[in-house]
């Protein structure tokens, strides 16, 4: 299996306050982690790759120092919206790559709908 | 530079119809991988079918298969037998090997599923 998770599911916030999503791989180790963010009747943007045991990699237009990410162990993978504001608002979403058969898999947890108000 | 385009952004099949979902994409690299996904109105990405550059014959998945075309750079989903649950957006989306795993993502397609 490739299962992954994320929570919270939603959150709604102050303007101001920090929120932490976590992404977890549950049957599988997984080096590389990724975090998109998605607005409404979008598609997918890449935020950054997160490497477990070294600084993440920020696509660009992406202010590293508002979205901290961490990737502490094999199956952990977390990301901080610092000092939220309500254009922070969106559907946040993790995948895990799982390599089987010579072939690299992104598997997503069920996302994350932050509502900054 | 890398570029998937999906120029279908709705469409409507009746169930237990077959339907296909096109996409279109852009790279000069030889070496890639194809993705579609399945994003229900709960918003997870479903991991639906992948096809490799090298692949020699169009890859299935149950009821998902991909055609497949290098030289026309197309890699079309069809789903055979449409169900009411087959309604969703769907994304196509590629990887290449050198660029360590990252994903490039098509606008979407939304289907919609009639009984």
């Amino acid at each position: 299996g490739a299962v992954v998770s994320q929570h919270p599911s939603w959150v709604i916030c102050k303007s101001g306050t920090s929120v932490k999503i976590e992404c977890r791989s549950l049957d599988f180790q997984a080096t590389t982690m990724f975090w998109y963010r998605q607005f409404p009747k979008q598609s997918l943007m890449l935020m950054a790759t997160s490497n477990e045991g070294s600084k993440a990699t920020y696509e660009q237009g992406v202010e590293k120092d508002k979205f901290l990410i961490n990737h502490a162990s094999l199956t952990l993978s977390t990301l901080t919206v610092t000092s939220a504001h309500p254009e922070d608002s969106s559907f946040y979403t993790c995948s895990a790559s799982k390599t089987s058969g010579g072939r690299e898999t992104q598997y997503f947890g069920p996302g994350t709908r932050l509502l900054v108000l | 530079a890398q570029k998937i385009t999906q120029t279908q952004p709705g469409m409507f099949v009746q169930e237990k119809e077959a339907v296909t979902l096109d996409c279109t994409y852009d790279t000069s690299d030889p070496s890639y991988g194809l993705f579609w996904y399945k994003q229900p109105s709960s918003g997870e990405m479903i991991f639906l079918i992948y096809q490799g550059s090298y692949d020699q014959q169009n890859a299935t998945e149950g009821r998902y298969s991909l055609n497949f075309q290098k030289a026309r750079k197309s890699a079309n989903l069809v789903i055979s037998a449409s169900q009411l649950g087959d309604s969703a957006m769907y994304f196509c989306a590629m990887g290449q090997d050198n660029q360590g795993g990252k994903l490039i993502f098509g606008q979407g397609t939304e289907l919609s599923v009639k009984p």
